[in-house]
């Protein structure tokens, strides 16, 4: 199985600070990474598809990058909306495997 | 509209089995496969498994094999999941999610407690 292994697992922040976070697969993936943001009790909601595509509907504030093992997502200019746990995905193959997940919370 | 709705909140005893609905609507049911995630209370996201509705081919993670069965209704537009031999450990919030190659649409989740 490919492992995900993202950090940091917490990231305290300010509204209007620049963050990223990072997700390494133990294998190559290619491209094939989603980036999720999840509040308390609501589902995954998918951010960026093929490690860099910005999935529809979401603020252009973030951005992926990465290709192979390595894998970043930044957001810009932090908003109060932004304070939720991210995970990492990959799907080059089965079984399709997850970060551990970052909180990133109000600093 | 793209929709999944899942089936309610589920209490089981050790040892019984669930069966988890995931009704979709707004899309053709039979050009995307769906998977199931669950997620334990605290913690992160586990990869169960994946269904292609037309023909019904799946794929299980390993730990799950011989105990997760996973079900597709064309006539309903319904994927089902079940789990069998609970145990606690199991106790998880599941959730099922359409995948184009990348899980976009996912279902509110499905809470289910296994207890005693």
């Amino acid at each position: 199985d490919i492992q995900m292994t993202q950090s940091p697992s917490t990231l305290s922040a300010s509204v209007g600070d620049r963050v990223t976070i990072t997700c390494r697969a133990s294998q190559t993936i290619s491209g094939w990474l989603a980036w999720y943001q999840q509040k308390p009790g609501k589902a995954p909601n998918l951010l960026i598809y093929e490690a860099s595509s910005l999935e529809s509907g979401v603020p252009s504030r973030f951005s992926g990058s990465g290709s192979g093992t390595e894998f970043t997502l930044t957001i810009n200019s932090l908003q109060p909306d932004d304070f939720a746990i991210y995970f990492c995905q990959q799907y080059n193959s089965f079984p399709y495997t997850f970060g551990q997940g970052t909180k990133l919370e109000s600093k | 509209q793209v929709h999944l709705v899942q089936s309610g909140t589920e209490v089981k005893k050790p040892g019984a089995s669930v069966k988890v609905s995931c009704k979709t609507s707004g899309y053709t049911f039979t050009n995307y496969y769906i998977h199931w995630v669950r997620q334990a209370p605290g913690h992160g996201l586990e990869w169960v498994g994946i269904i292609n509705p037309t023909g019904g081919s799946t794929t299980y993670a390993q730990r799950f094999q011989g105990r997760v069965t996973m079900t597709s209704d064309t006539s309903t537009t319904t994927v089902y999941m079940d789990l069998s031999s609970l145990t606690s450990d199991d106790t998880a919030v599941y959730y099922c999610a359409r995948v184009e190659t990348y899980p976009d649409y996912w279902g509110q989740g499905t809470l289910v407690t296994v207890s005693s």
